[in-house]
């Protein structure tokens, strides 16, 4: 079956910018969470949704950061006044429930220049 | 906090050779551990995991195995093939919440 998408693959914004990241979860799966990944590093843990609620955001860097799933399925990575330090791969992944094994998207290469 | 490393950033193994990858970690509330395989500009595939009440798995053509004694962890590749090259990272949960180590990246020799 289909996995977890995430669109736009790659992203190129300026400093200051808005930008708006997609995830589409595995069909059925309640459990959706981000993660962001620097060159040569583990994914870090952002943020994780328990149907429509976001059950856990202690890893959002700080307010410029949000994500909705208004409907327990997409979601959206918010960031406001880009800065060049948010350069990173943005990760989504989904579970069935919470707990059970996490599949990733490919994510989304974001550049702030 | 809990962290999660690899005790060799990169293994180099010959083709049909089986491989090893290490891991330690410090949280000993951990009851969950993963494996996962990212490719270069992908993101991290699944391959196996392992819950805390278990101390070996086995896959096709992997294994894991957990001594929770010493905190570690370990993925062992039989016949290792080219399109196993990548860099591999365990991860490990107590919650829902995943913690990386920095991943080992591994070459296979033809």
């Amino acid at each position: 079956g289909a996995g977890v998408s995430q669109t736009p693959s790659n992203k190129v914004t300026e400093k200051g910018k808005y930008v708006e990241l997609r995830c589409d979860p595995i069909s059925g799966h309640t459990a959706l969470y981000w993660y962001r990944q620097s060159l040569g590093q583990g994914p870090e843990f952002l943020i994780y949704f328990q149907g429509t609620g976001a059950a856990d955001d202690s890893g959002l860097p700080n307010d410029r950061f949000f994500a909705v799933r208004p409907e327990g399925s997409v979601s959206t990575l918010k960031i406001q006044r880009t800065e060049r330090g948010d350069s990173a791969v943005y990760l989504c992944a989904s579970s069935l429930v919470a707990g059970a094994p996490q599949y990733f998207g490919p994510g989304t290469r974001l550049l702030v220049l | 906090g809990e962290s999660v490393g690899l005790h060799l950033p990169t293994l180099s193994v010959q083709e049909g050779d089986n491989s090893i990858i290490n891991c330690a970690y410090s949280n000993s509330a951990s009851d969950y551990f993963i494996w996962y395989k990212q490719e270069s500009g992908k993101g991290p595939q699944f391959i196996i995991d392992i819950r805390s009440n278990m101390d070996k798995r086995q896959g096709q053509r992997v294994t894991v195995l957990l001594n929770k004694t010493v905190k570690h962890l370990s993925l062992q590749i039989a016949a290792t093939q080219p399109g196993d090259s990548a860099v591999y990272f365990c991860a490990e949960s107590n919650d829902y919440k995943l913690s990386f180590g920095a991943g080992t990246t591994v070459t296979v020799r033809a």
